[in-house]
């Protein structure tokens, strides 16, 4: 069974450039999840897709941050205009079921996203 | 708000046990996960608890005190490959995304 995969692996890019970010969920997961860690911090929610519906986006740090999941499979997250603060290590993870069930979420390696 | 509280390193040699512990404060509880990262890579799941109790994995144990509002990973037989990033983690108030604390570095030496 194939993982939860990232792609890119590293992205660096100027201030002010547009990024955009995409994660490809386990097969079947309905639940798909956008993370962030920023250098030294824990690793914070940013949002949650059942399907291709947002649940959750309460984590989204501004409306710069757009994240669609067209169809109910892969995810994208674009982030327009970047600034500096958004440097960090963005994960994806999946699930089948809610954290709240006790149900395993499998993390994406990340994408790594310089902005300076 | 929600927070989970661990130390920021740990270190141990080969073949001791050592023990994370966790705090959390946290709304509409569900349990407590565990995940381990190494070098930065994707995390990936350790253990849950939803009951108080241990909780027993191989050389991994975790446990968890609701009324304590208190878990810890334990590890037995320190390998190595056990250095990593160690990260307790809790649902939200929603019970639908996870909630980490800001990870305890384990350093295992020969």
């Amino acid at each position: 069974e194939a993982g939860v995969t990232q792609f890119p692996s590293h992205s660096v890019i100027e201030k002010g450039q547009t990024v955009t970010l995409r994660c490809d969920p386990i097969s079947g997961h309905d639940n798909l999840y956008w993370y962030r860690r920023v250098m030294g911090k824990e690793i914070k929610f940013l949002l949650h897709f059942v399907k291709e519906s947002k649940q959750d986006e309460s984590g989204m740090p501004n409306n710069r941050f757009l994240a669609e999941r067209t169809g109910g499979t892969y995810s994208t997250l674009k982030v327009q205009p970047a600034e500096l603060e958004d440097s960090g290590v963005y994960f994806c993870a999946s699930s089948q079921g809610l954290a709240g069930e006790s149900y395993e979420q499998y993390f994406g390696p990340g994408t790594r996203l310089t902005v300076t | 708000g929600q927070s989970l509280e661990q130390p920021s390193e740990v270190t141990a040699v080969e073949g001791a046990i050592v023990q994370i512990n966790c705090t959390y404060q946290t709304s509409g509880f569900y349990g407590l996960s565990w995940y381990q990262q190494h070098d930065g890579g994707a995390p990936t799941f350790l253990s849950y608890n939803a009951l108080d109790g241990l909780e027993e994995t191989g050389r991994f144990s975790s446990f968890l005190s609701r009324s304590d509002s208190y878990g810890y990973l334990l590890l037995q037989e320190l390998q190595m490959k056990d250095s990593a990033s160690y990260f307790c983690a809790s649902s939200n108030q929603a019970g639908t995304a996870l909630i980490f604390g800001k990870g305890t570095t384990l350093s295992v030496s020969s």
